[in-house]
């Protein structure tokens, strides 16, 4: 079966400075991977996300993220960070394209400190 | 406006006490799905749903019923809640391939 992990389950980050946040996950077979933002009180939205093709992928709000197979890794990066970028990231993947599945990290949280 | 509506936001009730949290999709989507996101845990898969009719269990089923009479729509059914179905869930829908999932905005549940 397949995982996602997020070792980190905080992280916090002085405004401006830039942020990774990490995700691996184990599967032998082809992959789609997410990454969702949860702000405060409110649900998930989309911030980026790899089918195929380039490994570096681009998304809302500044982040972009880069998909090592060899490493089965899709960290999350942000050059410079915001006040606005505190709330919950996932880290999602789907292997099984039947089904849709959508399994999750464990979500880390980022605190921007002013 | 696209979207994925919940209903309730919030929810207190007794134990043993039948509830629905409803869910509904304007995008015309063949998947949905629930999901319960408890901290530390992440959010896991309950049921989901591949159309009409069509429906299969998550990760964390127990407990938990669900129905797709029709494509929009995609209750999810506590016959007998208990305190450690206290959590917030999340309905989702998607196209199916790369779409990704479009979430609602949660429903938190509390059992007492």
């Amino acid at each position: 079966a397949q995982s996602v992990t997020q070792l980190d389950s905080q992280v916090p980050v002085f405004e401006e400075a830039p942020v990774e946040l990490r995700c691996n996950y184990s599967s032998s077979v082809s992959v789609y991977l997410f990454w969702y933002v949860q702000y405060p009180n409110q649900g998930l939205q989309l911030l980026l996300k790899y089918l195929s093709g380039s490994t570096l992928v681009k998304g809302i709000n500044g982040f972009e993220a880069e998909f090592n197979k060899s490493q089965t890794s899709f960290h999350l990066r942000k050059p410079s960070v915001h006040i606005s970028d505190t709330a919950e990231y996932f880290c999602a993947v789907i292997t099984n394209f039947g089904n849709e599945k959508l399994t999750f990290g464990t979500g880390t949280r980022l605190t921007i400190i002013p | 406006e696209a979207q994925v509506t919940q209903n309730p936001r919030y929810l207190i009730t007794v134990t043993g006490k039948k509830l629905t949290v409803t869910c509904s999709q304007n995008m015309n989507h063949e998947y949905m799905s629930w999901y319960r996101q408890d901290p530390g845990l992440g959010l896991r898969q309950i049921y989901y749903s591949m159309n009409v009719e069509v429906t299969d269990k998550g990760d964390v089923p127990e407990g938990y019923k669900v129905s797709r009479k029709e494509k929009r729509n995609f209750p999810l059914i506590l016959e007998s809640p208990s305190p450690n179905q206290t959590s917030l869930y999340f309905c989702a829908s998607s196209p199916g391939g790369p779409g990704g999932y479009t979430f609602g905005s949660g429903t938190r549940l509390t059992v007492v």
